[in-house]
Protein backbone atom coordinates (compact mmCIF):
# COMPACT_ATOMS: atom_id res chain seq x y z
CA UNK A 1 0.00 0.00 0.00
CA UNK A 2 1.38 2.80 -1.05
CA UNK A 3 -0.65 5.49 0.92
CA UNK A 4 -1.96 7.14 -2.32
CA UNK A 5 -5.84 6.67 -2.24
CA UNK A 6 -7.78 7.09 -5.54
CA UNK A 7 -11.07 6.97 -6.07
CA UNK A 8 -13.35 5.24 -7.63
CA UNK A 9 -11.53 2.26 -8.42
CA UNK A 10 -13.58 1.73 -11.67
CA UNK A 11 -15.87 4.38 -14.03
CA UNK A 12 -18.06 3.41 -16.56
CA UNK A 13 -19.49 6.81 -18.70
CA UNK A 14 -21.29 7.74 -21.51
CA UNK A 15 -19.40 9.93 -24.58
CA UNK A 16 -20.05 13.53 -23.90
CA UNK A 17 -20.53 13.12 -20.17
CA UNK A 18 -18.17 14.49 -17.14
CA UNK A 19 -16.18 12.84 -14.37
CA UNK A 20 -14.70 13.54 -11.43
CA UNK A 21 -11.51 11.51 -10.51
CA UNK A 22 -10.24 12.12 -6.78
CA UNK A 23 -6.51 11.47 -4.88
CA UNK A 24 -6.01 11.75 -1.48
CA UNK A 25 -1.54 11.74 -1.40
CA UNK A 26 0.04 10.29 1.58
CA UNK A 27 0.36 11.98 4.41
CA UNK A 28 2.65 14.97 4.72
CA UNK A 29 3.37 14.79 0.75
CA UNK A 30 2.82 18.25 -0.51
CA UNK A 31 2.85 17.49 -4.57
CA UNK A 32 0.20 15.64 -6.57
CA UNK A 33 0.82 14.24 -9.92
CA UNK A 34 -1.76 13.23 -12.44
CA UNK A 35 -0.24 10.69 -15.23
CA UNK A 36 -2.89 9.05 -17.99
CA UNK A 37 -1.98 5.21 -19.52
CA UNK A 38 -3.33 4.15 -22.45
CA UNK A 39 -2.56 1.08 -24.52
CA UNK A 40 -1.63 3.22 -27.73
CA UNK A 41 0.13 6.47 -25.49
CA UNK A 42 1.92 4.39 -22.86
CA UNK A 43 2.14 6.34 -19.07
CA UNK A 44 1.45 10.16 -19.70
CA UNK A 45 2.19 13.07 -17.38
CA UNK A 46 -0.89 15.48 -17.23
CA UNK A 47 -0.46 18.11 -14.53
CA UNK A 48 1.51 18.50 -11.42
CA UNK A 49 0.32 20.73 -8.35
CA UNK A 50 2.18 21.69 -5.24
CA UNK A 51 0.86 23.00 -2.11
CA UNK A 52 -2.97 24.23 -3.91
CA UNK A 53 -1.07 25.39 -7.05
CA UNK A 54 -0.34 24.04 -10.39
CA UNK A 55 2.78 23.62 -11.41
CA UNK A 56 3.64 21.84 -14.30
CA UNK A 57 1.72 20.18 -17.43
CA UNK A 58 2.02 18.18 -19.71
CA UNK A 59 0.08 16.71 -22.25
CA UNK A 60 -3.10 17.51 -20.69
CA UNK A 61 -6.61 18.43 -22.34
CA UNK A 62 -8.59 21.37 -22.67
CA UNK A 63 -11.15 19.24 -21.96
CA UNK A 64 -9.26 18.18 -18.82
CA UNK A 65 -8.69 20.21 -15.70
CA UNK A 66 -7.42 19.59 -11.95
CA UNK A 67 -7.15 21.32 -8.93
CA UNK A 68 -5.73 20.88 -5.47
CA UNK A 69 -7.63 21.89 -2.42
CA UNK A 70 -6.07 23.20 0.78
CA UNK A 71 -6.72 19.29 2.92
CA UNK A 72 -4.10 18.73 -0.17
CA UNK A 73 -6.50 16.52 -2.37
CA UNK A 74 -7.03 16.64 -5.35
CA UNK A 75 -9.46 15.98 -8.72
CA UNK A 76 -9.49 15.51 -11.96
CA UNK A 77 -12.35 16.96 -14.10
CA UNK A 78 -12.59 15.50 -17.23
CA UNK A 79 -15.18 16.85 -19.41
CA UNK A 80 -17.28 16.33 -23.38
CA UNK A 81 -15.82 12.74 -22.39
CA UNK A 82 -14.71 10.75 -26.15
CA UNK A 83 -14.09 7.10 -26.53
CA UNK A 84 -10.39 7.91 -26.70
CA UNK A 85 -10.17 8.84 -22.83
CA UNK A 86 -10.49 5.44 -21.84
CA UNK A 87 -7.71 4.77 -19.70
CA UNK A 88 -6.28 4.24 -16.45
CA UNK A 89 -5.53 7.12 -14.67
CA UNK A 90 -2.66 7.61 -11.89
CA UNK A 91 -2.10 9.64 -9.12
CA UNK A 92 1.25 10.34 -7.24
CA UNK A 93 1.99 12.05 -4.79
CA UNK A 94 5.58 12.97 -3.46
CA UNK A 95 7.09 15.43 -0.48
CA UNK A 96 8.25 18.10 -2.73
CA UNK A 97 9.07 17.58 -6.35
CA UNK A 98 10.71 15.23 -8.23
CA UNK A 99 14.15 14.77 -5.96
CA UNK A 100 11.98 13.08 -3.66
CA UNK A 101 10.41 9.85 -4.15
CA UNK A 102 7.14 9.82 -6.09
CA UNK A 103 4.34 7.03 -4.75
CA UNK A 104 1.32 5.90 -6.67
CA UNK A 105 -2.02 5.06 -6.31
CA UNK A 106 -3.96 2.18 -7.54
CA UNK A 107 -5.37 3.97 -10.41
CA UNK A 108 -9.25 4.89 -11.68
CA UNK A 109 -9.97 2.85 -14.89
CA UNK A 110 -12.54 5.08 -17.10
CA UNK A 111 -14.55 3.34 -19.73
CA UNK A 112 -16.21 5.31 -21.92
CA UNK A 113 -19.07 3.53 -24.06
CA UNK B 1 12.21 17.32 -24.02
CA UNK B 2 13.40 14.32 -22.10
CA UNK B 3 12.70 11.05 -23.68
CA UNK B 4 12.90 7.06 -22.51
CA UNK B 5 13.46 4.30 -25.08
CA UNK B 6 12.88 0.62 -23.44
CA UNK B 7 13.78 -1.55 -26.76
CA UNK B 8 12.53 -4.65 -25.56
CA UNK B 9 8.68 -4.86 -25.25
CA UNK B 10 8.48 -8.78 -24.12
CA UNK B 11 11.56 -10.58 -22.36
CA UNK B 12 11.14 -13.89 -21.54
CA UNK B 13 12.97 -15.52 -18.90
CA UNK B 14 13.48 -18.82 -17.11
CA UNK B 15 12.89 -18.98 -13.37
CA UNK B 16 16.16 -18.32 -11.65
CA UNK B 17 18.18 -17.17 -14.64
CA UNK B 18 19.56 -13.86 -14.58
CA UNK B 19 18.15 -10.58 -16.19
CA UNK B 20 18.61 -7.13 -17.64
CA UNK B 21 15.99 -4.81 -18.89
CA UNK B 22 17.41 -2.02 -21.09
CA UNK B 23 16.75 1.62 -20.91
CA UNK B 24 18.13 4.63 -22.93
CA UNK B 25 17.03 8.20 -22.44
CA UNK B 26 17.54 11.27 -23.81
CA UNK B 27 18.31 14.67 -21.37
CA UNK B 28 20.30 17.79 -21.87
CA UNK B 29 21.70 17.26 -18.45
CA UNK B 30 21.77 14.94 -15.61
CA UNK B 31 18.56 13.98 -15.13
CA UNK B 32 16.42 11.76 -12.20
CA UNK B 33 16.29 8.24 -12.98
CA UNK B 34 13.56 5.16 -11.78
CA UNK B 35 12.23 2.29 -13.05
CA UNK B 36 8.90 1.21 -11.57
CA UNK B 37 7.38 -2.08 -11.34
CA UNK B 38 3.41 -2.88 -12.39
CA UNK B 39 1.75 -6.15 -11.49
CA UNK B 40 -2.09 -6.49 -13.39
CA UNK B 41 -4.04 -4.35 -12.04
CA UNK B 42 -1.96 -2.72 -9.25
CA UNK B 43 -0.35 1.02 -9.78
CA UNK B 44 3.57 1.19 -10.09
CA UNK B 45 5.64 0.71 -7.30
CA UNK B 46 9.09 2.15 -7.69
CA UNK B 47 12.27 -0.37 -7.58
CA UNK B 48 14.71 2.17 -7.70
CA UNK B 49 16.06 5.71 -8.32
CA UNK B 50 19.33 7.43 -9.10
CA UNK B 51 19.84 11.04 -8.50
CA UNK B 52 23.51 11.45 -8.25
CA UNK B 53 26.58 9.87 -7.15
CA UNK B 54 27.66 6.09 -7.09
CA UNK B 55 26.21 4.89 -10.62
CA UNK B 56 25.54 1.53 -9.67
CA UNK B 57 22.26 1.56 -7.09
CA UNK B 58 20.31 -0.76 -5.20
CA UNK B 59 16.83 -1.07 -4.95
CA UNK B 60 13.44 -2.93 -3.39
CA UNK B 61 13.13 -7.11 -4.38
CA UNK B 62 17.11 -8.06 -5.28
CA UNK B 63 17.13 -5.58 -8.37
CA UNK B 64 19.67 -2.64 -8.74
CA UNK B 65 20.51 -0.59 -11.80
CA UNK B 66 23.29 0.96 -13.54
CA UNK B 67 24.09 4.56 -14.91
CA UNK B 68 25.76 4.97 -18.16
CA UNK B 69 26.05 8.58 -18.46
CA UNK B 70 28.61 8.00 -21.82
CA UNK B 71 25.76 5.17 -23.12
CA UNK B 72 22.60 7.21 -21.62
CA UNK B 73 21.55 4.03 -20.17
CA UNK B 74 20.10 2.72 -17.06
CA UNK B 75 19.60 -0.89 -17.22
CA UNK B 76 17.87 -2.94 -14.83
CA UNK B 77 19.02 -6.23 -13.28
CA UNK B 78 18.61 -8.74 -11.15
CA UNK B 79 20.80 -12.00 -10.78
CA UNK B 80 18.03 -14.62 -10.50
CA UNK B 81 14.61 -13.75 -11.40
CA UNK B 82 11.59 -15.25 -9.21
CA UNK B 83 8.04 -16.50 -10.68
CA UNK B 84 6.78 -13.62 -8.17
CA UNK B 85 8.53 -10.58 -10.65
CA UNK B 86 6.40 -11.42 -14.01
CA UNK B 87 5.05 -7.63 -14.63
CA UNK B 88 5.26 -4.57 -16.65
CA UNK B 89 8.31 -2.57 -15.86
CA UNK B 90 8.63 0.97 -16.41
CA UNK B 91 12.17 3.63 -16.73
CA UNK B 92 11.57 6.60 -16.50
CA UNK B 93 13.29 10.12 -16.44
CA UNK B 94 12.92 13.70 -14.49
CA UNK B 95 14.02 16.57 -15.16
CA UNK B 96 16.23 18.10 -12.72
CA UNK B 97 14.66 21.65 -12.05
CA UNK B 98 15.03 23.23 -9.00
CA UNK B 99 11.72 22.78 -7.92
CA UNK B 100 11.38 19.57 -9.37
CA UNK B 101 8.45 21.07 -11.34
CA UNK B 102 8.17 18.47 -14.23
CA UNK B 103 6.37 15.26 -14.26
CA UNK B 104 7.87 11.88 -14.81
CA UNK B 105 8.51 10.77 -18.64
CA UNK B 106 7.87 7.27 -19.05
CA UNK B 107 9.25 4.64 -21.28
CA UNK B 108 6.61 2.38 -23.47
CA UNK B 109 7.54 -0.77 -21.10
CA UNK B 110 9.29 -4.22 -20.95
CA UNK B 111 6.65 -7.06 -20.27
CA UNK B 112 8.62 -9.85 -18.38
CA UNK B 113 7.47 -13.58 -18.74
CA UNK B 114 8.80 -15.88 -16.15
CA UNK B 115 9.12 -19.32 -17.49
CA UNK B 116 8.83 -22.29 -15.19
Amino acid sequence: DSGVTQTPKHLITATGQRVTLRCSPRSGDLSVYWYQQSLDQGLQFLIQYYNGEERAKGNILERFSAQQFPDLHSELNLSSLELGDSALYFCASSVRGLNTEAFFGQGTRLTVV
Amino acid sequence: AQSVTQPDIHITVSEGASLELRCNYSYGATPYLFWYVQSPGQGLQLLLKYFSGDTLVQGIKGFEAEFKRSQSSFNLRKPSVHWSDAAEYFCAVGAQSGGGADGLTFGKGTHLIIQP
